[in-house]
């Protein structure tokens, strides 16, 4: 069965500085790969996915993911963080049936 | 931009009352789902429905709860008796299709059972 570990409750950076959420996923077979964000008292909104095409996905807002088969990994980055990146945000893999499994989720502190 | 509507943001309840929450699907989508997030937990998946009926779902969808989609535009989740254990941010989805589509979330109600 499919499964995603996000490392990281809570992750503090300071602004400008880079962002990096961790997410290691369990499938068995090719992933499509989410990440989501949820700001305060809104819903999910898609930040990039990966469907087996480019391993480098670019996605909103500056933030990227690469997907590495080796390593069974899709870490969320951004280069230089902004105050409003702060916010929840979760990996989620799709699995055979199409339901998506999310992890538990970063929280995303960024300090002044 | 098109987007998945829930109504009500907010909802109260008594242990043991029904309550429907409502969502509109962006109009084109074809696959809906219903997912929920216990405070502080997961967001995990309930349901999906295509087609008219239950695609899929999960062990905590028993037989307390229910979908449907009256008519065109609404797709609804409904819970007959509700337990105390049933508060959590309730999210409703939508995609166009399946596979690398992407599920669009509403923002979701927030049912609290008292």
């Amino acid at each position: 069965a499919q499964s995603v570990t996000q490392l990281g409750s809570h992750v503090s950076v300071s602004e400008g500085a880079l962002v990096l959420l961790r997410c290691n996923y369990s499938s068995s077979v090719p992933p499509y790969l989410f990440w989501y964000v949820q700001y305060p008292n809104q819903g999910l909104q898609l930040l990039l996915k990966y469907t087996s095409a480019a391993t480098l996905v670019k996605g909103i807002n500056g933030f990227e993911a690469e997907f590495k088969k080796s390593e069974t990994s899709f870490h969320l980055t951004k280069p230089s963080a902004h105050m409003s990146d702060a916010a929840e945000y979760f990996c989620a893999v799709e699995d055979s049936s199409y339901k998506l499994i999310f992890g538990s989720g970063t929280r995303l502190l960024v300090r002044p | 931009e098109p987007e998945v509507t829930q109504t009500p943001s907010h909802q109260v309840t008594q242990m043991g009352q029904e309550v429907i929450l409502r969502c509109v699907p962006i109009s084109n989508h074809l696959y809906f789902y219903w997912y929920r997030q216990i405070l502080g937990q997961k967001v995990e998946f309930l349901v999906s429905f295509y087609n008219n009926e239950i695609s899929e779902k999960s062990e905590i969808f028993d037989d307390q709860f229910s979908v449907e989609r009256p008519d065109g535009s609404n797709f609804t989740l409904k819970i007959r008796s509700t337990k105390l254990e049933d508060s959590a941010m309730y999210f409703c989805a939508s995609s166009p299709g399946q596979g690398s589509d992407t599920q669009y979330f509403g923002p979701g109600t927030r049912l609290t059972v008292l």
